[in-house]
Protein backbone atom coordinates (compact mmCIF):
# COMPACT_ATOMS: atom_id res chain seq x y z
CA UNK A 1 0.00 0.00 0.00
CA UNK A 2 1.26 3.80 -0.64
CA UNK A 3 2.35 5.77 2.14
CA UNK A 4 0.53 8.40 0.95
CA UNK A 5 -2.81 7.76 -0.45
CA UNK A 6 -5.27 10.27 -2.16
CA UNK A 7 -8.49 9.89 -3.62
CA UNK A 8 -9.84 10.66 -6.01
CA UNK A 9 -7.06 9.87 -8.77
CA UNK A 10 -9.16 11.66 -11.45
CA UNK A 11 -12.06 13.89 -11.31
CA UNK A 12 -13.82 16.16 -13.92
CA UNK A 13 -16.92 18.56 -12.45
CA UNK A 14 -18.39 21.73 -13.66
CA UNK A 15 -17.73 25.44 -12.35
CA UNK A 16 -19.38 26.52 -9.01
CA UNK A 17 -19.08 22.68 -7.64
CA UNK A 18 -18.36 21.93 -3.86
CA UNK A 19 -14.86 19.62 -4.31
CA UNK A 20 -12.96 17.59 -1.78
CA UNK A 21 -9.54 16.33 -2.25
CA UNK A 22 -8.42 13.68 0.36
CA UNK A 23 -5.39 12.48 1.34
CA UNK A 24 -4.41 10.18 4.28
CA UNK A 25 -0.81 8.70 5.10
CA UNK A 26 0.94 5.79 7.01
CA UNK A 27 4.22 7.28 7.48
CA UNK A 28 3.12 8.95 10.89
CA UNK A 29 4.50 12.56 9.43
CA UNK A 30 2.96 15.39 11.29
CA UNK A 31 3.50 17.80 8.27
CA UNK A 32 1.35 17.75 5.56
CA UNK A 33 1.07 19.69 2.63
CA UNK A 34 -0.83 20.46 -0.38
CA UNK A 35 0.67 21.53 -3.69
CA UNK A 36 -0.85 21.98 -7.16
CA UNK A 37 1.14 21.26 -10.79
CA UNK A 38 0.39 23.44 -13.82
CA UNK A 39 2.41 23.37 -17.26
CA UNK A 40 4.81 25.70 -17.40
CA UNK A 41 4.22 26.63 -13.46
CA UNK A 42 5.60 23.80 -11.79
CA UNK A 43 4.41 22.82 -8.23
CA UNK A 44 3.02 25.68 -6.06
CA UNK A 45 2.52 25.60 -2.12
CA UNK A 46 -1.54 25.85 -1.22
CA UNK A 47 -1.72 24.97 2.33
CA UNK A 48 0.35 23.07 4.77
CA UNK A 49 -0.64 21.91 7.97
CA UNK A 50 2.57 20.83 11.11
CA UNK A 51 -0.10 19.31 13.31
CA UNK A 52 -3.60 18.75 13.44
CA UNK A 53 -4.31 22.24 15.35
CA UNK A 54 -1.91 24.50 13.69
CA UNK A 55 -2.81 25.10 9.30
CA UNK A 56 -0.84 27.84 7.54
CA UNK A 57 -1.57 29.21 3.64
CA UNK A 58 1.07 28.55 0.92
CA UNK A 59 1.48 30.93 -2.28
CA UNK A 60 -1.83 30.60 -3.89
CA UNK A 61 -4.30 29.56 -1.08
CA UNK A 62 -7.18 31.85 -2.49
CA UNK A 63 -9.98 30.00 -3.51
CA UNK A 64 -9.22 27.17 -1.28
CA UNK A 65 -9.40 25.73 1.84
CA UNK A 66 -7.96 22.72 3.94
CA UNK A 67 -9.07 20.53 6.84
CA UNK A 68 -6.74 18.19 9.18
CA UNK A 69 -8.80 16.15 10.55
CA UNK A 70 -6.15 13.78 12.53
CA UNK A 71 -2.68 13.21 12.08
CA UNK A 72 -3.27 10.80 9.08
CA UNK A 73 -5.45 12.86 7.32
CA UNK A 74 -5.68 16.38 5.23
CA UNK A 75 -8.34 17.36 3.05
CA UNK A 76 -8.50 19.97 0.92
CA UNK A 77 -11.62 21.40 -0.27
CA UNK A 78 -12.69 23.73 -3.16
CA UNK A 79 -15.61 25.49 -2.55
CA UNK A 80 -17.00 26.70 -5.62
CA UNK A 81 -14.56 25.44 -8.40
CA UNK A 82 -13.88 27.56 -11.34
CA UNK A 83 -11.85 26.66 -14.49
CA UNK A 84 -8.26 28.20 -13.89
CA UNK A 85 -8.15 25.65 -10.56
CA UNK A 86 -7.70 23.47 -13.26
CA UNK A 87 -4.54 21.41 -12.32
CA UNK A 88 -2.73 18.45 -10.90
CA UNK A 89 -2.87 18.30 -6.88
CA UNK A 90 -0.80 16.40 -4.80
CA UNK A 91 -0.36 15.72 -1.45
CA UNK A 92 2.76 15.70 0.98
CA UNK A 93 4.61 14.81 3.89
CA UNK A 94 7.57 15.33 6.28
CA UNK A 95 8.69 14.40 9.10
CA UNK A 96 10.72 17.38 9.60
CA UNK A 97 10.98 20.19 7.26
CA UNK A 98 14.06 20.83 5.89
CA UNK A 99 15.72 17.79 7.20
CA UNK A 100 13.50 15.24 5.57
CA UNK A 101 12.55 13.97 2.06
CA UNK A 102 9.19 14.85 1.16
CA UNK A 103 6.82 12.09 0.33
CA UNK A 104 4.24 12.26 -2.36
CA UNK A 105 1.21 11.00 -3.27
CA UNK A 106 0.16 10.07 -6.73
CA UNK A 107 -1.94 13.10 -7.22
CA UNK A 108 -5.43 14.17 -8.22
CA UNK A 109 -6.11 14.85 -11.71
CA UNK A 110 -8.87 17.77 -11.24
CA UNK A 111 -10.65 19.24 -14.43
CA UNK A 112 -13.38 21.80 -13.88
CA UNK A 113 -15.38 22.72 -16.92
CA UNK B 1 12.54 35.98 -3.09
CA UNK B 2 13.93 32.24 -4.00
CA UNK B 3 13.70 31.01 -7.68
CA UNK B 4 14.95 27.88 -8.96
CA UNK B 5 15.93 27.03 -12.61
CA UNK B 6 16.70 23.80 -14.41
CA UNK B 7 18.27 23.33 -17.91
CA UNK B 8 18.09 22.16 -20.20
CA UNK B 9 13.88 22.05 -20.24
CA UNK B 10 14.20 18.79 -22.37
CA UNK B 11 17.05 15.99 -22.98
CA UNK B 12 17.27 13.34 -25.32
CA UNK B 13 19.69 10.63 -25.27
CA UNK B 14 21.02 6.86 -26.53
CA UNK B 15 21.06 4.17 -24.15
CA UNK B 16 24.50 3.82 -21.96
CA UNK B 17 25.26 7.84 -22.26
CA UNK B 18 26.35 9.73 -18.97
CA UNK B 19 24.33 12.74 -18.58
CA UNK B 20 24.15 15.56 -16.40
CA UNK B 21 21.03 17.80 -15.28
CA UNK B 22 21.53 21.30 -14.06
CA UNK B 23 19.58 23.32 -11.39
CA UNK B 24 20.66 26.80 -10.38
CA UNK B 25 19.01 28.76 -7.06
CA UNK B 26 18.84 32.65 -6.69
CA UNK B 27 19.30 32.69 -2.67
CA UNK B 28 22.19 30.62 -1.63
CA UNK B 29 20.83 30.32 2.01
CA UNK B 30 19.61 27.06 1.69
CA UNK B 31 18.94 24.61 4.54
CA UNK B 32 19.22 21.59 1.71
CA UNK B 33 18.28 20.81 -2.16
CA UNK B 34 16.16 17.82 -3.43
CA UNK B 35 15.95 16.41 -6.64
CA UNK B 36 13.19 14.34 -7.43
CA UNK B 37 11.96 12.57 -10.03
CA UNK B 38 8.44 12.40 -11.27
CA UNK B 39 6.72 9.50 -13.71
CA UNK B 40 3.76 9.90 -15.72
CA UNK B 41 0.27 10.14 -13.69
CA UNK B 42 2.82 9.55 -10.73
CA UNK B 43 3.76 11.94 -7.50
CA UNK B 44 7.11 12.91 -7.01
CA UNK B 45 10.24 10.63 -5.54
CA UNK B 46 12.32 11.96 -3.97
CA UNK B 47 15.97 11.32 -5.30
CA UNK B 48 18.47 12.59 -3.34
CA UNK B 49 18.79 14.75 -0.42
CA UNK B 50 22.14 17.06 -0.37
CA UNK B 51 22.42 19.28 3.00
CA UNK B 52 23.63 22.59 2.90
CA UNK B 53 26.67 21.19 4.58
CA UNK B 54 26.91 18.74 2.05
CA UNK B 55 29.02 18.43 -1.54
CA UNK B 56 27.57 15.72 -2.70
CA UNK B 57 25.69 12.48 -2.04
CA UNK B 58 25.71 9.27 -4.25
CA UNK B 59 22.56 6.65 -4.63
CA UNK B 60 23.28 3.90 -7.21
CA UNK B 61 24.63 5.53 -10.56
CA UNK B 62 22.96 9.07 -9.39
CA UNK B 63 25.32 11.64 -7.99
CA UNK B 64 24.29 15.05 -6.96
CA UNK B 65 26.45 17.53 -6.28
CA UNK B 66 25.69 20.81 -4.59
CA UNK B 67 27.66 24.57 -4.91
CA UNK B 68 25.87 27.05 -2.72
CA UNK B 69 28.21 29.93 -3.42
CA UNK B 70 27.91 29.46 -7.23
CA UNK B 71 24.23 28.72 -6.43
CA UNK B 72 23.97 25.48 -8.23
CA UNK B 73 23.16 22.04 -8.31
CA UNK B 74 24.10 19.06 -10.85
CA UNK B 75 22.33 15.42 -10.97
CA UNK B 76 25.09 13.17 -12.42
CA UNK B 77 23.46 10.03 -14.27
CA UNK B 78 25.24 6.88 -15.02
CA UNK B 79 24.90 4.83 -18.00
CA UNK B 80 21.49 5.88 -18.47
CA UNK B 81 18.79 3.18 -19.33
CA UNK B 82 15.57 3.42 -20.92
CA UNK B 83 13.73 2.98 -17.25
CA UNK B 84 15.60 6.60 -16.46
CA UNK B 85 13.16 8.36 -18.67
CA UNK B 86 11.17 10.71 -16.41
CA UNK B 87 10.50 14.13 -15.11
CA UNK B 88 13.78 15.22 -12.60
CA UNK B 89 13.17 18.84 -10.23
CA UNK B 90 14.76 19.74 -7.63
CA UNK B 91 13.37 21.95 -4.82
CA UNK B 92 15.06 24.09 -1.88
CA UNK B 93 13.49 25.13 1.22
CA UNK B 94 12.43 28.62 1.65
CA UNK B 95 11.52 30.66 4.26
CA UNK B 96 9.97 33.99 3.35
CA UNK B 97 9.71 37.39 5.43
CA UNK B 98 6.26 36.52 6.26
CA UNK B 99 7.47 33.28 8.34
CA UNK B 100 5.71 30.99 5.65
CA UNK B 101 7.60 27.73 4.79
CA UNK B 102 7.53 26.41 1.26
CA UNK B 103 9.46 23.91 -1.02
CA UNK B 104 10.75 25.89 -4.13
CA UNK B 105 10.49 23.79 -7.12
CA UNK B 106 12.49 23.83 -10.54
CA UNK B 107 9.97 23.38 -13.58
CA UNK B 108 11.88 20.04 -14.56
CA UNK B 109 13.78 18.78 -16.86
CA UNK B 110 11.88 15.65 -19.09
CA UNK B 111 14.74 13.42 -19.81
CA UNK B 112 14.28 10.56 -22.28
CA UNK B 113 16.28 7.61 -22.77
CA UNK B 114 16.09 6.05 -26.33
CA UNK B 115 17.02 2.24 -26.11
Amino acid sequence: DADVTQTPRNRITKTGKRIMLECSQTKGHDRMYWYRQDPGLGLRLIYYSFDVKDINKGEISDGYSVSRQAQAKFSLSLESAIPNQTALYFCATSDVWGNQPQHFGDGTRLSIL
Amino acid sequence: KQEVTQIPAALSVPEGENLVLNCSFTDSAIYNLQWFRQDPGKGLTSLLLIQSSQREQTSGRLNASLDKSSGRSTLYIAASQPGDSATYLCAVPFVTQGGSEKLVFGKGTKLTVNP
